[in-house]
């Protein structure tokens, strides 16, 4: 069975700062992926990152990279210079298997709110 | 052009009725999914349909029967709606490598 935690209650980040999101997944498979989505408060999930578990390099996209750790099973979204639009709740999560498409359902964490500052 | 799109984007009914939400996607995709947000916002796999094929049933009450007549639909219609049916649907597709998948903007059910 897979799982996803994300333990940090609710975070602040000052505008133009950085932010880290924590994650932690568990799986015995080999193969997976790793997602990260943003919720804003009008309720749409926004696609925001994507990291395979065989690809070396941390995954980026613009403002929003993934910090990767295989060996701790940890896959932190950390956003920089943040802006007041980035205020929303978080998810994290997971699709196993990767490679067979019909069967990869995401599995998905409790979620962070993040509150950016002014 | 919307990639997911579902509707409606908000329904309230009374106990008892049946209901219907309809999705469709424009990315090609082979795989569409329901999932279930419920109040405290967890989200939770309902069906998987792969190429019109149901592949994923979580132990979803048989009050709710996914239908795709196509590869690029996916409907979800609710029979005798009770008041826990109550939260917010989102249907999601992705491709054969599932490196992306894309959720429509949510349809919130509220039963009353």
């Amino acid at each position: 069975a897979q799982k996803i935690t994300q333990t940090q209650p609710g975070m602040f980040v000052q505008e133009k700062e950085a932010v880290t999101l924590d994650c932690t997944y568990d799986t015995s498979d080999q193969s997976y992926g790793l997602f990260w989505y943003k919720q804003p408060s009008s309720g749409e999930m926004i696609f925001l990152i994507y990291q395979g578990s065989y690809d070396e390099q941390n995954a980026t996209e613009g403002r929003y990279s993934l910090n990767f750790q295989k060996a701790r099973k940890s896959a932190n979204l950390v956003i920089s210079a943040s802006q007041l639009g980035d205020s929303a709740m978080y998810f994290c999560a997971m699709s196993n298997p990767f490679y067979t498409g019909a069967n990869s359902k995401l599995t998905f964490g409790k979620g962070i709110t993040l509150s950016v500052r002014p | 052009d919307t990639a997911v799109s579902q509707t409606p984007k908000y329904l309230v009914t009374q106990m008892g009725n049946d209901k219907s939400i309809k999705c469709e996607q424009n990315l090609g995709h082979d795989t569409m999914y329901w999932y279930k947000q419920d109040s405290k916002k967890f989200l939770k796999i309902m069906f998987s349909y792969n190429n019109k094929e149901l592949i994923i049933n979580e132990t979803v009450p048989n009050r709710f029967s996914p239908k795709s007549p196509d590869k690029a639909h996916l409907n979800l219609h609710i029979n005798s709606l009770e008041l826990g049916d109550s939260a917010v649907y989102f249907c999601a597709s992705s491709g054969i490598m599932n490196t992306e998948a894309f959720f429509g903007q949510g349809t919130r059910l509220t039963v009353v």
